[in-house]
């Protein structure tokens, strides 16, 4: 089944502690993107990757880091949580580099509360 | 700059009548727009696009959205509304990799 996963679904911690949040697509997707949901923020993106070895700010990247060391892994990293990054994550690919042309799959979320 | 706006927190409608819910967008270029929708305690499924071509685009059950070039907008439709349609709505766009999605609208269908 063509999809994407994350892990873990749910992760309470504290602040300061490292944290990886992991995503994989089967897809043999070119793009991925990390994105954070707030009430009434809709979703803001985080980062983003066109291709292995290519990762783009997105709006909100203060905080995160990722990798794209393969093609389907895209791990988010919280090397110094905090409070506010308190939210729901989702993970998301598409088929071309770009975006443009086709849809973006998303993942099932990620639940972070950081204390 | 993006910009992506969806004017409506919250859209009511009964079931069985039309509904409208609301996309105006700000990009510099050509628009790249996306519809998705959320389900409780789901992730974003994907409902129509329009990236180039005819400015009536079909989606998936039932929905269709209209572009229109000069009031910068792509409003998403559908005929007669299921209570099953109820959800947040989120529209998008998405240019060179960077996306930027609108505040959602949460669409209630009542029976």
């Amino acid at each position: 089944e063509a999809q994407v996963t994350q892990n873990p679904r749910y992760l309470i911690t504290v602040t300061g502690k490292k944290l990886t949040v992991t995503c994989s697509q089967n897809m043999n997707h070119e793009y991925m993107s990390w994105y954070r949901q707030d009430p009434g923020l809709g979703l803001r993106q985080i980062y983003y990757s066109m291709n292995v070895e290519v990762t783009d700010k997105g709006d909100v990247p203060e905080g995160y880091k990722v990798s794209r060391k393969e093609k389907r892994n895209f791990p988010l990293i919280l090397e110094s949580p905090s409070p506010n990054q308190t939210s729901l994550y989702f993970c998301a690919s598409s088929l071309g580099g770009l975006a443009v042309y086709n849809e973006q799959f998303f993942g099932p979320g990620t639940r972070l509360t950081v204390l | 700059a993006q910009s992506v706006a969806q004017p409506e927190d919250q859209v009511n409608v009964a079931e069985g009548n039309p509904l409208t819910v609301k996309c105006t967008y700000s990009v510099s270029g050509n628009p790249y727009l996306f519809w998705y929708v959320q389900y409780p305690n789901r992730g974003l499924q994907f409902l129509l696009k329009y990236i180039t071509g005819d400015n009536l685009v079909k989606g998936s059950y039932g929905f269709e959205a209209e572009f229109n070039k000069s009031q910068t907008s792509f409003h998403l439709k559908k005929p007669s509304a299921l209570v099953s349609d109820s959800a947040l709505y989120f529209c998008a766009d998405t240019n060179a990799g960077k996306s930027t999605f609108g505040d959602g609208t949460t669409l209630t269908v009542k029976p």
